[in-house]
């Protein structure tokens, strides 16, 4: 089966912009988390979502934001972007938390 | 909150055996798990641990002590291929009264020839 996409691989925005990145879960997962991960913070947990619905909400500014579809497709945006905004941001999906994780191949933003 | 160590880097042998430590510190421990992530790629899953014990899965086997806040992630035969960082993560049931996923910083493995 397909696993977690992640769209586009690749983004370079300028400062000031805003910018939206999408992700399709593995067919059934319903949940989906973002994580933001750079080489000095490691991976850090921005949100999830479970059934269109925020349950969880990590330490980041309210320019994080996301939102999740009824076919539990994601989306996560951030505006007003900041050059330390760069950096890979993973989705990863399960059939619920209690299970495992499977990660996107990630989106790289390059912030400018 | 939580606190997850992790030593940062670590080096061995092809065909050796090593052992990455992962302490933590948490309320509502749901879980611990690892992931192998290759530069440039995404976390793969490797192991998941919830009891107290050893789970084994060929190479690899992982531990965890809930008393201690201790787990570790021993990988035996090393190969080239093992060269990757290895996150420890620890589920947690929060205040929301649902789980989050909280990754360590990573171990960078190098396995030299």
């Amino acid at each position: 089966k397909a696993g977690v996409t992640q769209t586009p691989r690749y983004l370079i925005k300028t400062r000031g912009q805003q910018v939206t990145l999408s992700c399709s879960p593995i067919s059934g997962h319903r949940s989906v988390s973002w994580y933001q991960q750079t080489p000095g913070q490691g991976l850090q947990f921005l949100f999830e979502y479970f059934s269109e619905t925020q349950r969880n909400k990590g330490n980041f500014p309210g320019r994080f934001s996301g939102r999740q579809f009824s076919n539990s497709r994601s989306e996560m945006n951030v505006s007003t972007l900041e050059l330390g905004d760069s950096a890979l941001y993973l989705c990863a999906s399960s059939l619920e938390a209690a299970y495992g994780y499977t990660f996107g191949s990630g989106t790289r933003l390059t912030v400018v | 909150g939580q606190n997850i160590d992790q030593p940062t880097e670590m080096t061995a042998t092809e065909g050796a055996i090593v052992q990455i430590n992962c302490t933590y510190q948490t309320s509502g421990f749901n879980g611990l798990f690892w992931y192998q992530q290759h530069a440039g790629e995404a976390p793969t899953f490797l192991s998941y641990n919830v009891l107290d014990g050893l789970e084994e899965k060929g190479r690899f086997s992982s531990f965890l002590s809930r008393s201690k806040g201790y787990s570790y992630l021993l990988l035996k035969e090393l190969q080239m291929k093992d060269s990757a960082s290895y996150l420890c993560a620890v589920r947690d049931e929060g205040n929301s009264g649902y789980s989050t996923l909280t990754f360590g910083k990573g171990t960078m493995l190098l396995v030299s020839p």
